[in-house]
Order: C-alpha cells, then sequence, then structure tokens
C-alpha cells in the first residue's frame, strides 16, 4: 500500500515558539493533503484541505495564521504551527490521497507539548 | 444520526474468541465508509472502503457489513489474535464530496485488547 511519512513523531517547545511538521507521500503523488488533529479520547477532526499548488482550505474555527500549511509539491506539505501555546498541545495527523476515488493514507502523527 | 459514533469504545477479548463492533453514520446524504486499523505509533491502516447496500468486505479473518439505509457498519474479526489488538476507525464520507468538499468525518474508534 502507499507510505505516507509524518516528522517528527515527537516534538516538544516552548510557549511562543513555532514548530513545522512535514508529511510527505513517499510512493505515489498526493493530489491533495488533509491535517486533522486528535484530542485524548475524541475522534480525528479535519484542520484544513489543501491541494498542491493552491492555498489550502481551512475548517471553520481553524484559524489559518496560526497553522501553516504549505503544499509545495505533489510529495510534500508542511503544517507550521505558530507561536505555539500550551492549548495547541494535541495530536496532529496529516493524510495523502491520490487520483484514484475513495483512497486515503495517513502519516503515523505528530505529538506535539507545548510547555 | 449526525455523527459518527462508534461502539463499544474499548473492549477486551480472550485470544481465540470472535468480535464485532458497530459504527453508524447519517444515512441521508452517504457515499462510502471507511474502516481503519490503527496500532499505536503507526499510520492508520486501510482495512475497507464500502459503498453499495448489502455490501460485505473480507481480508483474512477481518470482515466488515454495510447497511445504508440505517446508517450501520460492523466490523467483525473471527478468532481474535493478540496482533488485532489496535484501535478501529470509521469514517464517513458524504455524497457531496467531489473536490474541496471531500471530508471524511471519523468516528472515535473501538480499541480492541486481545489477551493471550
Amino acid at each position: 500500500g502507499a507510505v505516507v511519512s509524518q516528522h517528527p513523531s515527537r516534538v516538544i517547545c516552548k510557549s511562543g515558539t513555532s514548530v513545522k511538521i512535514e508529511c510527505r507521500s513517499l510512493d505515489f503523488q498526493a493530489t491533495t493533503m488533509f491535517w486533522y488533529r486528535q484530542f485524548p479520547k475524541q475522534s480525528l477532526m479535519l484542520m484544513a484541505t489543501s491541494n498542491e499548488g493552491s492555498k489550502a482550505t481551512y475548517e471553520q474555527g481553524v484559524e489559518k495564521d496560526k497553522f501553516l500549511i504549505n503544499h509545495a509539491s505533489l510529495t510534500l506539505s508542511t503544517l507550521t504551527v505558530t507561536s505555539a501555546h500550551p492549548e495547541d498541545s494535541s495530536f496532529y495527523i496529516c493524510s495523502a490521497r491520490e487520483r484514484r476515488p475513495y483512497e486515503q493514507y495517513f502519516g503515523p502523527g505528530t505529538r506535539l507539548t507545548v510547555t | 444520526i449526525l455523527n459518527v459514533e462508534q461502539s463499544p469504545q474499548s473492549l477486551h477479548v480472550q485470544e481465540g474468541d470472535s468480535t464485532n463492533f458497530t459504527c453508524s453514520f447519517p444515512s441521508s446524504n452517504f457515499y462510502a465508509l471507511h474502516w481503519y486499523r490503527w496500532e499505536t505509533a503507526k499510520s492508520p491502516e486501510a482495512l475497507f472502503v464500502m459503498t453499495l447496500n448489502g455490501d460485505e468486505k473480507k481480508k483474512g479473518r477481518i470482515s466488515a457489513t454495510l447497511n445504508t439505509k440505517e446508517g450501520y457498519s460492523y466490523l467483525y474479526i473471527k478468532g481474535s489474535q493478540p496482533e488485532d489488538s489496535a484501535t478501529y476507525l470509521c469514517a464517513s464520507l458524504p455524497s457531496n464530496s467531489g473536490g474541496s468538499n471531500y471530508k471524511l468525518t471519523f468516528g472515535k474508534g473501538t480499541l480492541l485488547t486481545v489477551n493471550p
């Protein structure tokens, strides 16, 4: 099956700093990438959808200036959490979709802790 | 049902037991139902994508059924093994999911622990 990598797997940062998370599709071209966030005991919540070469579409309630998404190529998307605060501590996971219908593949996720 | 709901939230079974769990989703505006298997520290692994009412799919000891009219899907595991221990997620895709509207709505998952 298709493989999606995500780095780093864990990151601890100080409040006010920015953190970048990378998501790569390793063996296919991802026309669309998704970023999700999961709080403890909750479901995966979609934050934003990005198509290669265009601006990301953010879900209601997600601050686009705080969560910067760049989908510069068909294999790479990045999520930058800017001026992170403790309430941004969460599990972030990316997903990539290729042209075939229905198929969506996930990275292993990133645990962000803001101190 | 407005959201995707999964039950039970968790369960423990003994090795060799068969088990099943439920995913409920909005039956109106339905397009597809996904099942994923998610082991700790790994990527969620796609198990099934189901679209048609009455659909049944099987992968080894794992199978799933779909009822789109009443909005539920069952996942069955026959003869559970310790390596089946994982969180099983289902996600619904609505029918207006073309282009930028392609959005999976996830349940909270069912955490399965298989004791040896």
